[in-house]
């Protein structure tokens, strides 16, 4: 089985300023996608950016880019301008390209924005 | 509206009362999954089903039963819950595998006493 690991169960940024959310996986795979999510405090589970692993050029959706470092099976996620509807719990997940079924999911990292 | 429905949304049972969640989606997706999540460990893969009569593992299977009879509805179904099983439940679906976004439904937050 896969493994996600997100590092920083808790992390805060004055608004306005930029924040970097780290993850990193491991798997023997070359073919997998990754993807980040939000969940604000209405628990809804909101996708927010996804990268293809053999695509090398960095994922971005408008204020949320990540750096995908694939040789060191990285995949960070920068916020931008952080908002304060930016609070929320962020998971990092992974999915298999080989048939793609299954979704591994990171432990989260919650998001506090100070105004 | 394109969206995943989940019922009940709360839920509080005692010991082994056999339950249901239901899951519909009105997107014709292939693809169904339910998820737990629970406090300092993520959400964690319970089934998943790839189209109608098929189903697989995810990683916590163990006391949950799941079926895929149609394609819009893949209920979870707990035979004979404990309290190891109180957590928040989600259902997700997507059009297919890979690259494709999942959609969650809104949660179903179940007490086993």
């Amino acid at each position: 089985a896969q493994t996600v690991t997100q590092s920083q169960p808790e992390m805060s940024v004055q608004e306005a300023e930029t924040v970097t959310l780290s993850c990193t996986y491991d798997t023997s795979e070359s073919d997998y996608y990754l993807f980040w999510y939000k969940q604000p405090p209405s628990r809804q589970m909101i996708l927010v950016i996804r990268q293809e692993a053999y695509k090398q050029q960095n994922a971005t959706e408008n204020r949320f880019s990540v750096n995908f470092q694939k040789a060191a099976k990285s995949f960070s996620l920068k916020i931008s301008d952080s908002q304060l509807g930016d609070a929320a719990m962020y998971f990092c997940a992974y999915r298999s390209g080989l048939g793609g079924n299954q979704f591994y999911f990171g432990t989260g990292t919650s998001l506090t924005v100070i105004p | 509206e394109a969206q995943v429905t989940q019922n009940p949304r709360y839920l509080i049972t005692v010991t082994g009362k056999k339950l249901t969640v239901t899951c519909s989606q009105n997107m014709n997706h292939e693809y169904m999954s339910w998820y737990r999540q629970d406090p300092g460990l993520g959400l964690r893969q319970i089934y998943y089903s790839m189209n109608v009569e098929v189903t697989d593992k995810g990683d916590v299977p163990e006391g949950y039963k799941v079926s895929r009879k149609e394609k819009r509805n893949f209920p979870l179904i707990l035979e004979s819950p404990s309290p190891n099983q109180t957590s928040l439940y989600f259902c997700a679906s997507s059009l297919g595998t890979g690259w494709d976004e999942q959609f969650f439904g809104p949660g179903t937050r179940l007490t086993v006493l």
